[in-house]
């Protein structure tokens, strides 16, 4: 059965250092997002991407956020310079033209 | 704001009862899913129901979606510890963001 897959499973940084995080959607799925979850809380928002541009954003993805796809089969997310507050887990998720969205195992992100 | 609110919180039963979860939301979604989510792992999508009073089944779990497309409901028969897990909702507004619930944390003793 097709799934998302993310690496690294665990990232730690130090605080100011640029993290890139990587995700292959399920193959025939044409919209791809990020959510991030903060130990204890929800799920959240953070951008959906279609037809190689940015459809949504969250108040969270700021500036220092930014997402590509760069080939065919990769969808990255990445923090120029991250912060403390940026350790979370962060799952990909991607969806065909149905309204499910499928998601990744996630990535836990720790800055130190 | 799109909010999502699920009752109870938290929930431990015994092998064997039945329970409800509730979400309820002040907003209409074009669709609502039911995900399942273990430590540390992403969320697992349960079901989708788009159509107001549409009622799925699962196995031993049943969902339904509000008339209004407000809310939604899971029932669980004769619950098992297999079904311990972090149970959320989410709502979708189409083929942007999902909005996810507050979740509820289902905890079943043999």
């Amino acid at each position: 059965e097709p799934e998302v897959t993310q690496t690294p499973s665990h990232q730690v940084t130090q605080m100011g250092q640029e993290v890139i995080l990587r995700c292959v959607p399920i193959s025939n799925h044409l919209y791809f997002y990020w959510y991030r979850q903060i130990l204890g809380q929800k799920v959240e928002f953070l951008v959906s991407f279609y037809n190689n541009e940015i459809s949504e954003k969250s108040e969270i993805f700021d500036d220092q956020f930014s997402v590509e796809r760069p080939d065919g089969s990769n969808f990255t997310l990445k923090i120029r310079s991250t912060k403390l507050e940026d350790s979370a887990m962060y799952f990909c998720a991607s969806s065909s033209l149905a309204h499910e969205q499928f998601f990744g195992p996630g990535t836990r992100l720790t800055v130190l | 704001t799109q909010l999502l609110e699920q009752s109870p919180q938290f929930l431990s039963i015994q092998e064997g009862e039945n329970l409800t979860v509730y979400c309820n939301s002040s907003s209409v979604f074009s669709s609502l899913q039911w995900y399942r989510q273990e430590p540390g792992e992403g969320p697992v999508l349960l079901v989708t129901v788009v159509t107001g009073g549409e009622v799925k089944k699962l196995k031993r779990l049943t969902f339904q979606f509000g008339d209004a497309r407000k809310d939604s409901s899971l029932h669980i028969t004769a619950a098992q510890p297999g079904d311990t897990g972090l149970y959320l909702c989410a709502g979708s507004g189409g083929y942007q963001k999902v909005t996810f619930g507050t979740g509820t944390k289902l905890q079943v003793i043999p």
